[in-house]
């Protein structure tokens, strides 16, 4: 069975701070991996993809992956009340579909 | 373009009863997908296309049926609904191949079923 591991939160960050939410996946041989933002009430939206070790940067985000470890970060800077939402991971395990983690539910102290 | 659309919105069901959701996309994709999403659940893959005239199950298909209309429509159908099927249901598209590119979702389908 793949799975796709978050905490569910909530995780409170006070605006400005970092906020970092974690994502562990169960094969290493997974090649494609997805963070997307979900409000209340609405559908997902991507943030961030990355496909091989390392940092990707795209304004205040940062995706962080590390193979080996089996695990994919996502770092927000700067955090602002907007990014109040639950966040989903999301990992490819060798076919055309993702697994989805059950989401982060972040907050952002103003 | 007004990428990927649902309907409807909302739907209210009495056990037994049966229905179609709809989904559409015009950004000419080839991969369709629907997922259901419960309270702690995340997002379950029901049934996908990964292109015109092909479909597979997901992770939990019991229940569903689905047809790839043509390459923009895919359609989810309850045969005889059950309370369990009370969800949000979102469709989404993808270019398509391998690694799987970006998923494009709709903006959801809120049942519930009595």
């Amino acid at each position: 069975q793949k799975e796709v591991e978050q905490n569910s939160g909530p995780l409170s960050v006070p605006e400005g701070a970092i906020a970092s939410l974690n994502c562990t996946y169960s094969d290493r041989g997974s090649q494609s991996f997805f963070w997307y933002r979900q409000y209340s009430g609405k559908s997902p939206e991507l943030i961030m993809s990355i496909y091989s070790n390392g940092d990707k940067e795209d304004g205040r985000f940062t995706a962080q992956l590390n193979k080996a470890s089996q695990y994919v970060s996502l770092l927000i800077r700067d955090s602002q009340p907007s990014d109040s939402a639950t966040y989903l991971c999301a990992v490819n395990f060798g076919n055309e579909k993702l697994t989805f983690g059950t989401g982060t539910r972040l907050t952002i102290i103003p | 373009n007004a990428g990927v659309t649902q309907t409807p919105k909302f739907q209210v069901l009495k056990t037994g009863q049966s229905m179609t959701l709809q989904c559409a996309q015009d950004m000419n994709h080839n991969s369709m997908y629907w997922y259901r999403q419960d309270p702690g659940m995340g997002l379950r893959l029901i049934y996908y296309s990964a292109s015109e005239g092909t479909t597979d199950k997901g992770e939990v298909p019991n229940g569903y049926n689905v047809s790839r209309l043509n390459k923009r429509e895919f359609s989810l159908r309850l045969e005889s609904a059950a309370p369990s099927q009370t969800s949000v249901y979102f469709c989404a598209s993808s270019p398509g191949g391998y690694p799987p590119d970006t998923q494009y979702f709709g903006p959801g389908t809120r049942l519930t079923v009595l």
